[in-house]
């Protein structure tokens, strides 16, 4: 079936540093990717919708400055925390709904869980 | 803003019970509604419901949606440790796909 895998699967990373996180499909093409955050026994918060090609759509609330994603191929988006803070530590997870599938659930990778000091 | 309530929040049962688990919603631009099993790590899918009144069913696992009244339900009978997760509910809106998900409800299984 569908797979899609984050790298990498934790890091921890000092106040003031960038983070970058990948997202890759690796059995399909995916048209759309998704970026979750999740706090701790909090559920899924939509973050950005990004799509092959083009700028990301992000959620109210979220910084496109500081969530900095690139979506260069139908197989890779990548989220960047810039400057991440403490308060950026969180799992971050992404999804991807793939070409020629009309209806469907998305495919969630594995998270990234990011600590920052 | 879209909204997505589930209940309980979160549950404990002993090994054979059988639990319900509840999902609300308030949304604009209904397209499906989801249902997910997180343990450790991201969501795994369980079933995707789109019609009224039509059981969705995969094991001891069965789900039903009723549309007029913006609900679903998540059944799980024979309960077993391995049942132990938190279980999302999320709808889908709209064109982008884009998913809002509910706070979850923690399931417990206990011996």
């Amino acid at each position: 079936g569908a797979v899609v895998s984050q790298h990498p699967s934790w890091v921890i990373c000092k106040s003031g540093t960038s983070v970058k996180i990948e997202c890759r499909s690796l059995d399909f093409q995916a048209t759309t990717m998704f970026w979750y955050r999740q706090f701790p026994k909090q559920s899924l918060m939509l973050m950005a919708t990004s799509n092959e090609g083009s700028k990301a759509t992000y959620e109210q609330g979220v910084e496109k400055d500081k969530f900095l994603i690139n979506h260069a191929s139908l197989t890779l988006s990548t989220l960047t925390v810039t400057s991440a803070h403490p308060e950026d530590s969180s799992f971050y997870i992404c999804s991807a709904r793939f070409l020629g599938q009309e209806d469907n659930e998305q495919y969630f990778g594995p998270g990234t869980r990011l600590t920052v000091t | 803003e879209d909204k997505v309530v589930q209940s309980p929040l979160s549950l404990v049962v002993h090994e054979g019970d059988t639990v319900t688990l509840n999902c609300s919603y308030e949304v604009t631009n209904f397209r499906s509604l989801l249902w997910y099993k997180q343990e450790k790590k991201a969501p795994t899918f369980l079933f995707m419901l789109t019609s009224s009144g039509i059981e969705k069913k995969s094991g001891r696992l069965s789900s039903i949606l009723d549309k007029k009244e913006l609900f679903s339900i998540l059944n799980i009978t024979a309960t077993q440790t391995g049942d132990s997760a938190v279980y999302l509910c999320a709808v889908r809106t709209g064109t982008a796909s884009k998913l809002t998900f509910g706070t979850g409800t923690r399931l417990q299984v206990t011996l």
